[in-house]
């Protein structure tokens, strides 16, 4: 079963705006942890931002901010005041007990791309 | 200081051949981690190391593939009698410990292209 979904295998957005990349979760475990990351054409996973399931508040970095909605179980990325080198493919990903806290499970993954 | 190291970036090589795909990870970093990233598709796990044992290998796809970790250190992921759908970017990650906010830090990948 799949347990991280991203619905936008693409997303445009005007440098300097804001833009929200979507990720619903499934999991039975009340304890799990939420990552994004980004590829770049390099390759190379580069974290961006991490979310506890116990957390109270929404997780914040720089121009990144997750909004977690547990009951939902959706944890978007926004990123705010886009940026040339924003353009990339961003992955959603889960740590639950069920997989086991060794092993991340990917979403598909969304390619941004960032217009002057 | 120095992140995860994959060599070789890129290997090709025919099919029925065997490869070595090594990786460095952060040094005090006790866990690592394999995966391997189809193309159009997020990275799936293969094997994870706790120190020097396998602690999950459930996502290795069958027994041509196997990787070892003999100091604890620097690991290599074996594949025999490779295939051309084992194509794809193997990407190595560390990370301090496994709790569920550990974060994994991850190399550059090795591209390898069966033909």
């Amino acid at each position: 079963a799949q347990k991280i979904t991203q619905t936008q295998p693409g997303m445009f957005v005007q440098e300097k705006e804001a833009v929200t990349l979507d990720c619903t979760y499934d999991t039975s475990d009340p304890s799990y942890g939420l990552f994004w990351y980004k590829q770049p054409s390099s390759g190379e996973m580069i974290f961006l931002i991490y979310q506890g399931s116990y957390d109270q508040q929404n997780a914040t970095e720089g121009r990144y901010s997750l909004n977690f909605q547990k009951a939902r179980k959706s944890a978007n990325l926004v990123i705010s005041a886009s940026q040339l080198g924003d353009s990339a493919m961003y992955f959603c990903a889960m740590r639950d007990l069920i997989s086991g806290y060794s092993t991340l499970t990917f979403g598909k993954g969304t390619m941004l791309l960032v217009s002057p | 200081g120095a992140g995860v190291s994959q060599t070789p970036s890129n290997k090709v090589t025919e099919k029925g051949k065997y490869v070595e795909l090594r990786c460095d990870p952060i040094s005090g970093h006790t866990a690592l981690y394999w995966y391997r990233q189809s193309l159009g598709q997020g990275p799936e796990f293969l094997i994870y190391f706790q120190g020097t044992g396998a602690a999950d290998d459930s996502g290795l796809p069958n027994d041509r593939f196997f990787a070892v970790r003999p100091e604890g250190s620097v690991s290599t992921l074996k594949i025999q009698r490779t295939e051309r759908g084992d194509s794809a970017v193997y990407l190595c990650a560390s990370s301090f410990g496994q709790s569920p906010n550990n974060e994994q830090f991850f190399g550059p990948g090795t591209r390898l292209t069966v033909l």
